[in-house]
């Protein structure tokens, strides 16, 4: 079965504050694949990278980073010098040898005030 | 290119009535997908398809819950009778099919209240 674990709930930081979003996931698969995506207040999810297990090296876009540990099975994502705009919920989502089949965790509430 | 389009963006019904769920996915993409979101959890795969053919749909409820997709493209999810406990927003998505595990690309979701 697989398994993706958001432990933070919700983050509030003020605008420029760096912000990391954890994300641990089990699987028994050995080839699986990792995703991040965000969903602002619009509602539509929007997604912001996909990883797959075989590659870890760790990936920085703009202000968006992620940190892929496969010994500790953790996937992380860093907004530097947060936004307002970088207010949402963010998923991780964790997809396996059953081809498109995602299990998403719950969700992180990032709060950015002005 | 246009997005994944849903309709109708808010449906209120009472219990026990049918409701249905409409999605056209993005053009080209042969695979479809029916979520369900119910709040403050991440969303939960309903059914997955592959063209026309449903390659998964082990999380639907199939004693009140049907979904088609005829032609391999628009999609239609439908209860029947629905429960209070079905209140969520039902979210579709669509991406390129094959083993590439590729992005998915999800519509606004349409938020289902029943009373």
């Amino acid at each position: 079965a697989q398994k993706v674990t958001q432990a933070q709930t919700e983050i509030s930081v003020v605008e420029k504050e760096d912000v990391t979003l954890d994300c641990v996931y089990e699987t028994r698969d050995t080839t699986y694949y990792l995703f991040w995506y965000k969903q602002p207040p619009s509602g539509e999810l929007v997604f912001l990278i996909r990883r797959n297990s075989f590659d870890e090296q760790n990936e920085i876009s703009g202000r968006y980073s992620w940190n892929f540990q496969k010994s500790t099975s953790s996937f992380n994502f860093t907004i530097t010098a947060s936004q307002v705009v970088d207010s949402a919920v963010y998923f991780c989502a964790l997809g396996g040898t059953n081809a498109g089949k995602s299990t998403f965790g719950d969700g992180t509430t990032l709060t950015v005030k002005p | 290119e246009a997005g994944v389009v849903q309709s109708p963006r808010y449906k209120i019904i009472e219990k026990k009535q049918p409701v249905a769920f409409w999605c056209n996915p993005i053009s080209g993409h042969n695979t479809l997908y029916w979520y369900r979101q119910n709040l403050g959890q991440g969303p939960e795969l309903l059914i997955r398809y592959e063209n026309e053919e449903a390659v998964d749909d082990s999380q639907l409820p199939k004693d009140r819950f049907s979904a088609e997709r005829l032609k391999g493209v628009d999609s239609t999810l439908k209860i029947q009778p629905a429960e209070l406990g079905d209140s969520a927003v039902y979210l579709c998505a669509s991406s390129r099919g094959g083993r590439n595990y590729n992005e998915q690309f999800f519509g606004p979701g349409t938020r289902l209240t029943v009373l």
